[in-house]
């Protein structure tokens, strides 16, 4: 069975410091990753997608960014982090079947920044 | 644009009884899928129950069915038999894109009463 991870699961971050949060799947190859993010009280919002290693889409701009180095491994990352970037962020994996893919999410990370 | 709204911020049933989580959309496209996820205080985002646009009988599973009605594009969650463990906020969302990007309701808080 597939199984996804993220860690670290809660991070604490002064204003400007970097950011890295990862996320692996295991049990399936080639899969979909997916980053979102959901800030207090609202819905979720993807921030990035990839169909492959070294595949990576972006749907907001911001000063995040991803990564895909392996093909199980996605990463999130800042170089200077904003108050703004606070908020629970979710790592999710689908595989293609057809004309679309049911997402399944991983425990996701909850970052403060003050 | 594709939008997923959810009309309801709050509601509250009472262990063992019927409650029903309504969601609309709103799409150009013919062939699409909708999703319901629950999202419990631990946070992870857990698959409901999903529903093929193209497949006319609605989806069940175990106590969690949906009622879809594709031309007046509603999607609402109907929860029998309530228990304390279905506590959490839900979200609604919809996938019509080739990537299976989602796009997700603000929620529903659901409380479940002893």
């Amino acid at each position: 069975s597939q199984t996804i991870h993220q860690w670290p699961a809660t991070l604490v971050q002064p204003v400007g410091s970097p950011l890295s949060l990862e996320c692996t799947v295991e049990g399936t190859s080639n899969p979909n990753l997916y980053w979102y993010r959901q800030a207090a009280g609202r819905g979720l919002q993807l921030l990035f997608y990839s169909v492959g290693i070294g595949q990576i889409s972006s749907e907001v701009p911001q000063n995040l960014s991803a990564s895909r180095p392996q093909d199980r491994q996605f990463i999130l990352s800042s170089k200077k982090l904003l108050l703004s970037d606070s908020g629970f962020y979710l790592c999710a994996w689908s595989v293609s079947s057809g004309s679309t893919d049911t997402q399944y999410f991983g425990p996701g990370t909850r970052l403060t920044v003050l | 644009a594709q939008t997923v709204t959810q009309s309801q911020p709050e509601m509250s049933v009472q262990e063992a009884e019927t409650v029903t989580l309504s969601c609309t959309y709103d799409t150009s496209e013919s062939n699409y899928y909708l999703f319901w996820y629950k999202q419990p205080p631990s946070r992870q985002m857990i698959l409901v129950i999903r529903q093929e646009a193209y497949k006319q009988q609605n989806a069940t599973e175990n106590r969690f069915s949906v009622n879809f009605q594709k031309a007046a594009k509603s999607f609402s969650l109907k929860i029998s038999d309530s228990q304390l463990g279905d506590t959490a906020m839900y979200f609604c969302a919809f996938n019509g894109g080739s990537q299976g990007n989602l796009i997700f309701g603000k929620g529903t808080k659901l409380s479940v009463k002893p």
